[in-house]
């Protein structure tokens, strides 16, 4: 059963703690996404990757961090330097027809609650 | 740079009677276009998408869009709502300079009244 999985469903943080997002996906899809939610607004990109062990920043970059040492595989870190990091955070991954990106498919979400 | 509009937060309709949800885009150049559902506490689901081929793009769930480049416009449409329907959609562009970067525009909560 092909997809993306993320874990755990709901996470909570106390305030200075370092979390760890996971996201894995088996669709064979080379790029991979992390975007923040937050209520009532659209999905903002954190980073992406196109390729593995490359990955750049996306609009919300400050604060956290990423790897993808596997092409499944691509994990999200928050750290403590995130002032506001409670929101939904949701994983994505897509192919590439020649220069074109094709859609992208989302994962479950996380939610993530500062204490 | 790319963008979207969406021009209604939230649209409250009947059970039975038609949907319409606009958005409006600005793209320097041929825009991908995507229509996301997102019912609460979930991902993201694709409705349908534009790449450039036919200009009425028929998805899931009986939705449709018409992309109209003379009025930047791709809304999104189904002739009879349904219950089920009631969620947030998204319409959204892609930047294929950015690695394929989906810029969303900030939603419509659709209602379904019975």
């Amino acid at each position: 059963d092909g997809g993306i999985t993320q874990s755990p469903k709901y996470l909570f943080r106390k305030e200075g703690q370092n979390v760890t997002l996971s996201c894995e996906q088996n669709l064979n899809h080379d790029a991979m996404y992390w975007y923040r939610q937050d209520p009532g607004q659209g999905l903002r990109l954190i980073y992406y990757s196109q390729i593995v062990n490359d990955f750049q920043k996306g609009d919300i970059a400050e604060g956290y961090s990423v790897s993808r040492e596997k092409k499944e595989s691509f994990p999200l870190t928050v750290t403590s330097a995130q002032k506001n990091p409670t929101a939904f955070y949701l994983c994505a991954s897509s192919t590439r027809t020649s220069s074109t990106y094709n859609e992208q498919f989302f994962g479950p979400g996380t939610r993530l609650t500062v204490l | 740079a790319q963008s979207v509009t969406q021009l209604d937060s939230h649209v409250s309709v009947s059970e039975g009677t038609p949907v319409l949800l606009r958005c409006n885009y600005s793209s320097s150049y041929s825009p991908s276009l995507f229509w996301y559902v997102q019912h609460p506490n979930k991902g993201l689901q694709l409705l349908l998408k534009y790449t450039s081929a036919a200009t009425l793009v028929k998805g899931i769930n009986g939705f449709e869009a018409e992309f109209k480049k003379s009025e930047t416009s791709f809304h999104l449409t189904k002739p009879s709502a349904h219950m089920s329907d009631a969620a947030e959609y998204f319409c959204v562009v892609s930047d294929d300079n950015q690695g394929g970067k989906l810029i969303f525009g900030q939603g419509t909560e659709l209602s379904v009244k019975p």
